[in-house]
């Protein structure tokens, strides 16, 4: 049973555009929220993370945004560029240990 | 210091091979982990170690054999493995949090693994 559910699985934008991931949860006891970026031949990054008790978390060209009732959240890649064009997992987590559950991954391409 | 570091980058071994995986980080995480990854999937889950000891096992054949020396070092011991186990293996560490850990892994690259 997937507990993260992320879409698209794929998604091209032009440079300067905006890319835009959702994800949702159904486990109400996830408390952490963090977003993985992999390059090819590379290990996953953590990118951004955000916890429940905020709405909206900004790093610059990437921002979290996320709706606790809806138990949805995204990822919004503003002025999207080339060297943006990796995977993209989000993870809902909880408890003490740091197990988390990934999504399914959605490929970006930026294209020039 | 901000790197887990894992070797060798590449591994080619046949089924009645036996080779290990190693992993180091000091960063001072107290929490390391290693995870199974295929191409175009999201990170697996496989073992878990806190404070040098094994929290969690899910439900890996025994085949895999992993081991924490210290809290700096991670091994993964391959033995008599299937062309299925071929995969980028991915080691990880979670620095230590008030409950816990955090939950926020820090991935090395990554060994990639194929067995014939």
């Amino acid at each position: 049973q997937q507990q993260v559910k992320q879409s698209p699985q794929s998604l091209i934008v032009q440079k300067g555009g905006i890319s835009i991931i959702n994800c949702a949860y159904e486990n109400t006891a996830f408390d952490y929220f963090p977003w993985y970026q992999q390059f090819p031949g590379k290990g996953p990054a953590l990118l951004i993370a955000i916890r429940p008790d905020v709405s909206e978390k900004k790093e610059g060209r990437f921002t979290i945004s996320f709706n606790k009732s809806a138990k949805q959240f995204s990822l919004h890649i503003m002025d999207s560029q080339p060297g943006d064009s990796a995977t993209y997992f989000c993870a809902a987590g909880g408890g003490s240990w740091g197990k988390l559950q990934f999504g399914a991954g959605t490929q970006v391409v930026v294209t020039p | 210091d901000t790197e887990v570091t894992q070797t060798p980058k590449h591994l080619v071994m046949g089924m009645t091979n036996k080779k290990s995986l190693k992993c180091e980080q000091h960063m001072g995480h107290r929490a390391m982990y290693w995870y199974k990854q295929k191409a175009k999937k999201p990170p697996e889950l496989m073992f878990v170690y806190s404070y040098e000891k094994l929290s969690i096992n899910e439900s890996v054949p025994s085949r895999f054999s992993p081991e924490c020396p210290n809290s700096s070092l991670l091994n993964l011991h391959l033995h008599a493995l299937q062309p299925e186990d071929s995969a980028l293996y991915l080691c990880a560490s979670s620095p230590p949090g008030l409950a816990g850990n955090t939950g926020e892994l820090f991935f090395g690259e990554g060994s990639r693994l194929t067995v014939l």
